[in-house]
């Protein structure tokens, strides 16, 4: 079955402060990785996803991710934090059969300090 | 360019109460539709997904209901709401056939309280 796993409830950085949050998943083939990004309130916002070829793939607002097989991880980067980026974010498998369902982890709450 | 779009945004309904949440997708045909639920810090929790119309498919039992009556139309439904159904709920919808890789797209959610 799938699962994901992000371990990190809530982490707190500086503004220009680099950022890495974790995502671990558990698929029995090579998954659809997502990241999506969710401001209070509102919807979630794609960030970046991956499905094949390059490993590191580049995100909207300057994120990027890379998918290492080896460790089952697909962690999130950013080099300097911005303020604006404070909010929950959620790294998502997705199945390559049924309906293209998304398995979700907990989610991890960025907040950022001046 | 495809919208979708969720009403109301909030709701305060009492116990007992009956429910309806409506999601529509604009500028594509035939989306398979997901409905979501978001309990106060907790991840996403798959409800219903729909690949086509009346097709609806449950993920988890529950006090809810979905139907899809038209095409780019997705229902979330309830005859009596108990408190644990408070949550913020999101439809979301992928353009692609079922089995390949494709993107879901969210709505901007309605944040439900049950009193």
């Amino acid at each position: 079955a799938q699962s994901v796993t992000q371990p990190d409830i809530h982490i707190t950085v500086s503004e220009g402060a680099s950022l890495e949050l974790r995502c671990n998943y558990s698929y029995g083939a090579t998954p659809y990785l997502f990241w999506y990004v969710q401001s209070p309130g509102q919807g979630l916002q794609l960030l970046l996803k991956y499905f094949s070829g390059d490993t590191l793939v580049q995100g909207i607002k300057g994120f990027e991710a890379e998918f290492k097989r080896s460790q089952s991880s697909f962690n999130l980067r950013k080099p300097s934090v911005h303020w604006s980026d404070a909010a929950e974010y959620f790294c998502a498998v997705g199945a390559r059969t049924g309906a293209n369902n998304l398995f979700f982890g907990t989610g991890t709450r960025l907040t950022v300090i001046p | 360019s495809q919208t979708i779009h969720q009403w109301p945004a909030t709701l305060v309904q009492p116990v007992g109460s009956p429910l309806s949440l409506e999601c529509t997708v604009e500028g594509t045909s035939n989306p398979n539709l997901y409905w979501y639920r978001q309990a106060a810090g907790r991840g996403l929790q798959l409800l219903f997904y729909s690949v086509g119309i009346g097709q609806i498919s449950s993920e988890v039992p529950q006090n809810l209901s979905a139907s899809r009556p038209q095409d780019r139309q997705f229902i979330l439904s309830s005859k009596k709401l108990l408190l644990s159904d408070s949550g913020f709920y999101l439809c979301a919808w992928t353009a692609s056939p079922s089995g390949t890789a494709d993107t879901q797209y969210f709505g901007p959610g309605t944040r439900l309280t049950v009193l």
